[in-house]
């Protein structure tokens, strides 16, 4: 299975951008980078994906490296409501893959 | 409106007792899922269903049933509850089964249970 790997934890100052690495060396050529994030006492919600191009939506963007064997999750300017656990996970039409969440990267927003 | 919901929020019981978490989507999709947190904050796959049929059935103890009455439920009923059952479960629903590359999981709020 291809597998990801995050730092534990990062801190970040309020209203600054806050880049998020995973590195997943192992990816394959189907596999598309999920991120979700998980808010305390809440259950996990997506946040971005993507497959090779570069992606950005309302919450974030997603920078793939050009190889995929990396990649960062980017918020423009944190809040204190962007605090949570942020998870980056791989997802294939093939093999017996399972959505599997590690232990991610716990965000931590200082005001 | 919720899209995923989960009932009970909180559950505290008696080790050997039985209970049932039950949970609901709204989104039209044909795939849900039963989701396990540890006090590690570990998120493990137990169980996910397809059209009501059973397609993940990870390493759980038989002591756990799931149970999917038509597409948009999906419950869990916990025989003879041990102090180890304590934990976050999660209820999640996606389009397509989670094999499906771009596949979006969309999670329930979850269900603390306690077992005293």
């Amino acid at each position: 299975d291809a597998k990801t790997t995050q730092p534990n934890s990062m801190e970040s100052n309020e209203e600054e951008p806050v880049h998020l690495p995973c590195n997943h060396s192992t990816i394959s050529g189907t596999d598309y980078i999920h991120w979700y994030r998980q808010l305390p006492s809440q259950g996990p919600e997506y946040v971005i994906h993507g497959l090779t191009s570069n992606v950005n939506n309302r919450m974030a963007s997603l920078a793939i490296a050009e190889d995929r064997k990396s990649s960062t999750l980017i918020l423009h300017r944190a809040t204190l409501r962007d605090a949570a656990v942020y998870y980056c996970i791989l997802t294939s039409n093939f093999g017996n893959e399972k959505l599997t969440f590690g232990t991610g990267t716990r965000l931590t927003i200082i005001p | 409106d919720t899209a995923v919901s989960q009932t009970p929020k909180y559950l505290v019981t008696q080790m050997g007792n039985d209970k049932s978490i039950k949970c609901e989507q709204n989104l039209g999709h044909d795939t849900m899922y039963w989701y396990k947190q540890d006090s590690k904050k570990f998120l493990k796959i137990m169980f996910s269903y397809n059209n009501k049929e059973l397609i993940i059935n990870e390493t759980v103890p038989n002591r756990f049933s799931p149970k999917s009455p038509d597409k948009a439920h999906l419950n869990l009923h916990i025989n003879s509850l041990e102090l180890g059952d304590s934990a976050v479960y999660f209820c999640a629903s996606s389009q397509r089964p989670w094999t499906a590359a771009g596949n979006t999981i969309y999670f329930g709020e979850g269900s603390w249970l306690t077992v005293v």
